[in-house]
Formats: C-alpha cells, structure tokens, sequence
C-alpha cells in the first residue's frame, strides 16, 4: 500500500479553523483517502473519506488535491475535543488492510 | 459505539510467559484486527481475520499467534512474552459489505507490560 507523510505535531486556537496536511505522491487510482483520529486513551475513530472530489461531513471536510498526491483535512472550529492524533491513510478500494503510519499530533490552544 | 470489547485492560506479566489476549464483539463483521500502539511507531497491524479460521499476518507478526474460532472472539496470543512487546493493543473490527470507505471500528485497548 502507498504511504503517507504527515507533519508530526500542529496547534490551533480554539474556534479557529484547523487544516491537517497530507502528502501522498505515491497513491493510485483506486486508492481511497481515509482520516482517522485518536483521542487521548482511546482506540481510533473514523473521520471522513474520499477519492477525487472534496468531501463534508458533520465532523470535517476533506480537500483533495486536484493530482491527488496531496490532501488536507480541514476542521472548521477547532474546539479542545478536537485535541487528537490525525491519520491519513490510503486504502486501495480493494482491500482491508490499514497502515496508519505515527499521525499528526493536534494540540488545541484555549 | 461498536459492540468490541477487550479483555484484560491492564496486564503486567514476565518475559518467557505465555499471554493471550481476548477481543470480543457483538456486531457479526466478518473481519477483525490486531494492532499494536508504540511511541513513535503509530499504530502497526499484527494480524488479522477475514472470517472462522481464516487469518493472515499483518507487518509486525513475528512472536504473535492468533485464532478465531467463532465469528465473536479474535484471539492474540504471545507464546514467550518479550519486552519488545510491551505495548497496548488495539483490536478492530469491519464488514467491506456495510460502505465502500470499509470503516474499521476500534476496541477500548489493552496495555501490556512485560517485566
């Protein structure tokens, strides 16, 4: 599966907007972008996916780069349960498996 | 939140110990996973299960075992506990049929320390 680079650790003041990058040169065709984050002490949870076109949902939205090699996760208030590690993860449509590589670490500033 | 549940939470055990792990859950997804959780590692795939009996190794498989005997439970097994498996481990479940983006869904995690 193709990889992912991420910046280790970012912050933002609460209620501002947050954009989360990602770089994935290496990603294919049929290769799902998927967001995932991890609160403190707890299992990851599911943000949000997407493959060409820009995605929203009630937790975030998705920005994908127009070659898609890159992408940013964009949280549109920043509050301070929002202070989690970010993955970016590719997925090919096909398969199962997830490599979650370290994340981006998001401290939120009151 | 997704019936998964992980048993023991907590276990402190000594190197050369066996160790098994228990991941439980009540939604029927065919697949279930194994993870584990190291600073500066993230999260890394031991193994993992596609239906009753059927496994396959993930990238960091070596010293672990696993068995699915029912749907239900998906057990990872530590046959001579090491230091280097000092860790938490994370198991997750997901059904490819439910949605395309194929959402895993994660336990509440279980911290080894091995002494």
């Amino acid at each position: 599966d193709a990889k992912t680079t991420q910046p280790n650790s970012m912050e933002s003041n609460e209620e501002e907007p947050v954009h989360l990058p990602c770089n994935h040169s290496t990603i294919s065709g049929t290769d799902y972008i998927h967001w995932y984050r991890q609160l403190p002490s707890q299992g990851p949870e599911y943000v949000i996916h997407g493959l060409t076109s820009n995605v929203n949902n009630r937790m975030a939205s998705l920005a994908i780069a127009e070659d898609r090699k890159s992408s940013t996760l964009i949280l549109h208030r920043a509050t301070l349960r929002d202070a989690a590690v970010y993955y970016c993860i590719l997925r090919d449509y096909t398969g199962n498996q997830f490599y979650f590589g370290t994340g981006t670490s998001l401290t939120v500033i009151p | 939140d997704a019936g998964i549940t992980q048993s023991p939470r907590h276990k402190v055990t000594e190197t050369g110990t066996p160790v098994t792990l228990r991941c439980h859950q009540t939604e029927n997804h065919r697949y279930m996973y194994w993870y584990r959780q190291d600073p500066g590692h993230g999260l890394r795939l031991i193994h993992y299960s596609y239906g009753v009996k059927d496994t396959d190794k993930g990238e960091v498989s070596d010293g672990y075992s696993v068995s699915r005997s029912k749907t239900e439970d998906f057990l990872l097994t530590l046959e001579s506990a090491t230091s280097s498996q000092t860790s938490v481990y994370f198991c997750a479940i997901s059904e490819p049929g439910l949605a395309v983006h194929n959402e895993q869904f994660f336990g509440p995690g279980t911290r080894l320390t091995v002494l």
